[in-house]
């Protein structure tokens, strides 16, 4: 079974500035996917970042770079210049093994102040 | 990009009733598609997995009399939430997979609110 911890329900921030949400895993697979989904007020899920567990080298898309840490098992998320559309839920989630289910973290509610 | 679609994206109904969920995909094949349940400030919880042509395969505890998937076709699948009661109510989240099942990418629909009054 694989399994996602996020550690910080809720997380606040000054605008511009870096924040790093925390994200754990557990899995017996060895070739999987991690993510980093954000679901703002509208609900509709969007992918930010992902990482192939086989890539030594951390993925980044923008202002968004990953932390992975594999032997850790930790895969954290960092925001840069973090802006205030930035305020959302973000969800940490897996994948792997035979049917590549999303197992989903619990969540971080990241708020961008002003 | 691919793009999948909910509809009715919000939908009220006295419970009792039964009510269907359409998920498509716009602009690709889906062999594959997710069927997630989300309650308020909550996490996805995977409800089930529907696979085109074939039946679906749900997770522990969901209860398939009561929700009934159907995945006819490679860009449709649907789910209908029979006789429903208020605890049914949530947020309702489908995503498609575009490929077999190495795909790992999946692509989520907008949502489906569900009140069971």
């Amino acid at each position: 079974a694989q399994t996602v911890t996020q550690s910080q329900p809720e997380m606040s921030v000054q605008e511009a500035e870096t924040v790093t949400l925390s994200c754990t895993y557990d899995t017996s697979e060895s070739n999987y996917y991690l993510f980093w989904y954000k679901q703002p007020p509208s609900r509709q899920m969007i992918l930010v970042i992902r990482q192939e567990a086989y890539k030594q080298q951390n993925a980044t898309e923008n202002r968004f770079s990953v932390n992975f840490q594999k032997a850790a098992k930790s895969f954290s998320l960092k925001i840069s210049d973090s802006q205030l559309g930035d305020t959302a839920m973000y969800f940490c989630a897996i994948s792997g093994g035979a049917t590549n289910k999303l197992i989903f973290g619990t969540g971080t509610l990241l708020a961008v102040q002003p | 990009g691919a793009v999948v679609s909910q509809h009715p994206s919000r939908v009220i109904c006295k419970s009792g009733t039964s009510v269907k969920i359409e998920c498509r995909s716009l602009d690709f094949q889906a062999t594959t598609m997710f069927w997630y349940r989300q309650f308020p400030k909550k996490s996805l919880m995977l409800m089930a997995t529907s696979n085109e042509g074939s039946k679906a395969t749900y997770e522990q505890g969901v209860e398939k009399d009561k929700f009934l998937i159907n995945h006819a076709s490679l860009t449709l699948s649907t789910l209908t939430v029979t006789s429903a009661h208020p605890e049914d109510s949530s947020f309702y989240i489908c995503s498609a997979r575009d490929g077999g099942p190495l795909s790992y990418e999946q692509y989520f629909g907008p949502g489906t609110r569900l009140t069971v009054t």
